[in-house]
């Protein structure tokens, strides 16, 4: 299957300092790519919808001034996560969307990282 | 977007087929069912994904009714590695993946 990285893997970080995550696909391009967090023991949520070129879209209630979506190319997206909190240590996980056919029906699939553990101290 | 019931929890015994349950009655009709598991600490992994035919790779196989309302996951000789929770995720394509709680399959020697 196609190949997202993400790093760091895990960061640990001071109160009130910013971390930056990088998100690539390696193998494909992508034009859109999606930025989840997960709480331990919960579901994977949807932050931000990353677009090429464009301005990301945030999802209800995550605050876009704090959580900085870039996606100046098609293969990197970055989460820069401003003046961290304790609050905002969480598993933080980006996907991307590839496009294209496998055996003649449609192979448009989106493929996630490996995710990237913060943890704000 | 579509919603998903699943099972909370299943076991299998290692080496035995994981039937892995989804009803999906409330799909669309351009929704494919999409399928992914997480691994404890690590990201999602695609598995496989169909729209009305029944999808079998390397990974699994896909049985899904012919009213699409339900589909079934199949994991024909299941490892301890397949350990992990699994999603059935009614897709449209180009949109996000809206994940539920999925079923954690625990696969036991």
């Amino acid at each position: 299957g196609a190949v997202v990285s993400q790093h760091p893997s895990r960061v640990i970080c001071k109160s009130g300092t910013s971390v930056k995550i990088e998100c690539r696909s390696l193998d494909f391009q992508a034009t859109t790519m999606f930025w989840y967090r997960q709480f331990p023991k919960q579901s994977l949520m949807l932050m931000a919808t990353s677009n090429e070129g464009s301005k990301a879209t945030y999802e209800q209630g995550v605050e876009k001034d704090k959580f900085l979506i870039n996606h100046a190319s098609l293969t990197l997206s970055t989460l820069t996560v401003t003046s961290a909190h304790p609050e905002d240590s969480s598993f933080y996980i980006c996907s991307a969307y590839r496009t294209g056919t496998v055996g003649g029906r449609s192979g448009n699939t989106i493929y996630f990282g490996e995710g990237s553990w913060l943890t704000v101290v | 977007d579509a919603k998903t019931t699943q099972p909370t929890s299943m076991d299998c015994a290692e080496g035995r087929a994981a039937n892995l349950p989804c009803n999906h009655s409330t799909i669309s009709g351009n929704e494919y069912v999409y399928w992914y598991r997480q691994i404890h600490s690590q990201g999602p992994q695609y598995i496989i994904h169909g729209l009305k035919n029944n999808e079998t790779n390397e990974m699994a196989s896909l049985i899904i009714t012919e009213d699409r309302k339900s589909s079934t996951l199949i994991l024909p000789h299941a490892t301890l590695r397949d350990t992990a929770v699994y999603y059935c995720i009614p897709y449209n394509a180009g949109n996000m993946l809206t994940f539920g709680g999925g079923t954690r399959l625990m696969v036991k020697p």
